[in-house]
């Protein structure tokens, strides 16, 4: 069976600071992609960032970077400069070739403050 | 305009009545799904359709309809809403596989 996990319910980070979001995953698949969601006080999920499981290199978009280290399956998000609109909650998801079907953590509520 | 839409924005029923949530989507993508959100879990998938006949289950069905009207249009049905399904509902579309999914602004259902 798949699994996200994050365990991290909460993280305060420091405005300009850089800030880690922990998420591993439970898969035996091969082919799998994983995503990073934030969802803003609004309530909308935004789309940040994918990587495949097969990409050599890890992703970046932007302040975005998803640290993947495929052998401990892990999948962190590494959030640079963080900015007061970054506070919000983020998701870590996987999808695989098989199932095709998104899998999502349980979320964690990043603050940041001045 | 927004992708993806769904309607009502925000809508309180009560126990035992039946209710529909809609949602629309103008990105052409083939695949639709109907989450839920509930503090502390995550979304979880409830129903999703990867074409206008292919309507499959997903981790919570029990208690939901889905019909896939069109390519665009996919709708979740409570038969008979009890409060435990209050929530924040979402609709998400993608195209192929492990694609991106792209979500409405959300529903959130309130049943007294």
């Amino acid at each position: 069976a798949q699994k996200i996990t994050q365990t991290q319910p909460g993280m305060f980070v420091q405005e300009k600071e850089a800030v880690t979001l922990d998420c591993t995953y439970d898969t035996s698949d091969q082919s799998y992609g994983l995503f990073w969601y934030k969802q803003p006080s609004s309530g909308e999920m935004i789309f940040l960032i994918y990587q495949g499981s097969y990409d050599e290199q890890n992703a970046t978009e932007g302040r975005y970077s998803l640290n993947f280290q495929k052998a401990r399956k892990s999948a962190n998000l590494v959030i640079s400069a963080s900015q007061l609109g970054d506070s919000a909650m983020y998701f870590c998801a996987m999808g695989s070739w098989d199932t095709d079907k998104l899998i999502f953590g349980t979320g964690t509520r990043l603050q940041v403050f001045p | 305009d927004a992708d993806v839409t769904q309607t009502p924005r925000n809508r309180i029923t009560k126990t035992g009545k039946r209710i529909m949530l809609e949602c629309s989507q103008t990105k052409g993508h083939d695949r639709m799904y109907w989450y839920r959100q509930d503090p502390g879990l995550g979304l979880r998938l409830i129903y999703y359709s990867f074409d206008v006949k292919d309507i499959n289950k997903g981790e919570i069905s029990d208690g939901y309809s889905v019909s896939r009207q069109a390519q665009a249009k996919f709708s979740l049905s409570l038969e008979s809403a009890i409060p435990n399904q209050t929530a924040l509902y979402f609709c998400a579309t993608s195209q192929g596989m492990i694609g991106e999914q792209y979500f409405g602004p959300g529903t959130r259902l309130t049943v007294t």
